[in-house]
């Protein structure tokens, strides 16, 4: 168990220019999630992935957010023409769900995003 | 709607108790969380209550009434690395089971 790994773990870019995260979860966890955290502030749901099936999205997730799971295995999330409320630390965690239990989610270290 | 409380901030000394309280409403309940964020890095799971009472983990205990819709975190013998924020979440009921997040505690450990 290796955990689950982000990368890159800080990106600065400019308004309007696109980013993409990846998430590599824990390798025999099936369920994957992201969240997004702002200064003082705990983690808000972005979105669900069941393998490799996107299942639930917030609203908090605009047109210019997209998130991927291509193998039901690593996860990436694209943002469009960034704008400099995007700025946030986007944390990614995964879990398992075995025999109708879901499992605690284990958090990745994040993605800080400054956008300039 | 879903609501979640807690403090913002605490203090306390080295080698002390500390209780971190969290109260509750939400639509659904499937669970109550506790994690530990140290400054710039990731949620570190403490702690899982789904039935009423005490859950003792070391020098962690996490309590919940789910009638009350409230829970509290127990650090005993405090450390100065226990100096972190604790976030309270609820694992909602549904397919997804995501986290809802109350804003955290900043617990700072005094010598």
């Amino acid at each position: 168990d290796t955990g689950v790994s982000q990368d890159p773990r800080h990106k600065i870019t400019k308004r309007g220019q696109n980013v993409t995260f990846r998430c590599d979860p824990i390798s025999e966890h099936n369920r994957l999630y992201w969240y997004r955290q702002t200064l003082g502030q705990g983690p808000e749901f972005l979105t669900y992935f069941q393998n490799e099936a996107q299942l639930e999205k917030s609203r908090l997730l605009s047109d210019r957010f997209s998130a991927e799971r291509p193998k039901g295995s690593f996860s990436t999330l694209e943002i469009q023409r960034t704008e400099q409320g995007d700025s946030a630390m986007y944390l990614c965690a995964s879990s398992r769900f075995k025999s109708g239990y879901p499992y605690e989610q284990y958090f990745g270290p994040g993605t800080r995003l400054t956008v300039t | 709607g879903q609501n979640i409380d807690q403090p913002t901030e605490m203090t306390a000394t080295e080698g002390a108790i500390v209780q971190i309280n969290c109260t509750y409403q939400t639509s659904g309940f499937n669970g109550l969380f506790w994690y530990q964020q140290h400054a710039g890095e990731a949620p570190t799971f403490l702690s899982y209550n789904v039935l009423d009472g005490l859950e003792e983990k070391g020098r962690f205990s996490s309590f919940l009434s789910r009638s009350k819709g409230y829970s509290y975190l127990l650090l005993k013998e405090l450390q100065m690395k226990d100096s972190a924020s604790y976030l309270c979440a609820v694992r909602e009921v549904g397919a997804t089971n995501k986290l809802i997040f109350g804003t955290g505690t900043l617990l700072a450990v005094q010598p």
